[in-house]
């Protein structure tokens, strides 16, 4: 069985600065996929980045970015200028290539945008 | 649709009602997932269709839970004779054959409240 451990209940960081939020997870897969999405209020799951396990390169879309790291089993999710309307509770999550496409998600962050 | 959209918004049921969740996929979108999201937890699988067949019901939490796709569009989430520990978000998401979690599209969900 897979888990996914977000360890940061809640952070809070300035607008402009930059965050890091933490995920681990345990699997005995080999391929597989792995996903931060942004969940605000209005409840709807947003996709924030992806990245393929075979590929060495992290995933960077526009200010965020993660730092794969596959033989420890992390994946981190940085924010840089961070901007009010990223406040949200962010997830992340798992599926091994074999499985097809359930999703295993982590606990989440509430991460909070301070002006 | 250009969404996935999900009926009703909120629902609020005695213990022992039935309910009924609708989902209304992206058209075209042939894969299907419902996922469960206790109050400040993280999604967690119920069942899987492709098109009108269900491939995969494992994460349902006990037989009072069903969920249909009869023709392969619109799925319906049924939960009989309700429980408090049913209250919940449940999200419904779609995504075209062969992306699976990869290219997953999530509705804003149903919150059920059970009383």
């Amino acid at each position: 069985a897979q888990t996914v451990t977000q360890s940061q209940p809640e952070m809070s960081v300035q607008e402009a600065e930059t965050v890091t939020l933490s995920c681990t997870y345990d699997t005995s897969e080999n391929n597989y996929y792995l996903f931060w999405y942004k969940q605000p209020p209005s409840r709807q799951m947003i996709l924030v980045i992806r990245q393929e396990a075979y590929k060495q390169q992290n995933a960077t879309e526009n200010r965020f970015s993660v730092n794969f790291q596959k033989a420890a089993k992390s994946f981190s999710l940085k924010i840089s200028d961070s901007q009010l309307g990223d406040t949200a509770m962010y997830f992340c999550a798992f599926t091994p290539l074999a499985s097809g496409s359930r999703l295993t998600f982590g606990e989440g962050t509430q991460l909070t945008v301070n002006p | 649709g250009a969404g996935v959209s999900q009926s009703p918004r909120y629902k609020v049921a005695k213990r022992g009602q039935d309910v009924a969740l609708r989902c209304d996929p992206i058209s075209g979108h042939v894969s299907l997932f419902w996922y469960q999201q206790a109050l400040g937890q993280g999604p967690e699988f119920l069942t899987y269709f492709q098109n009108e067949a269900q491939l995969d019901k494992s994460g349902l939490p006990s037989d009072r839970f069903f969920a249909e796709r009869p023709e392969g569009s619109v799925s319906t989430l049924k939960i009989q004779r309700t429980q408090q520990e049913d209250s919940a978000v449940y999200l419904c998401a779609s995504s075209l054959v062969g992306q699976g979690a990869f290219g997953y599209t999530f509705g804003s969900g149903t919150r059920l409240t059970v009383v």
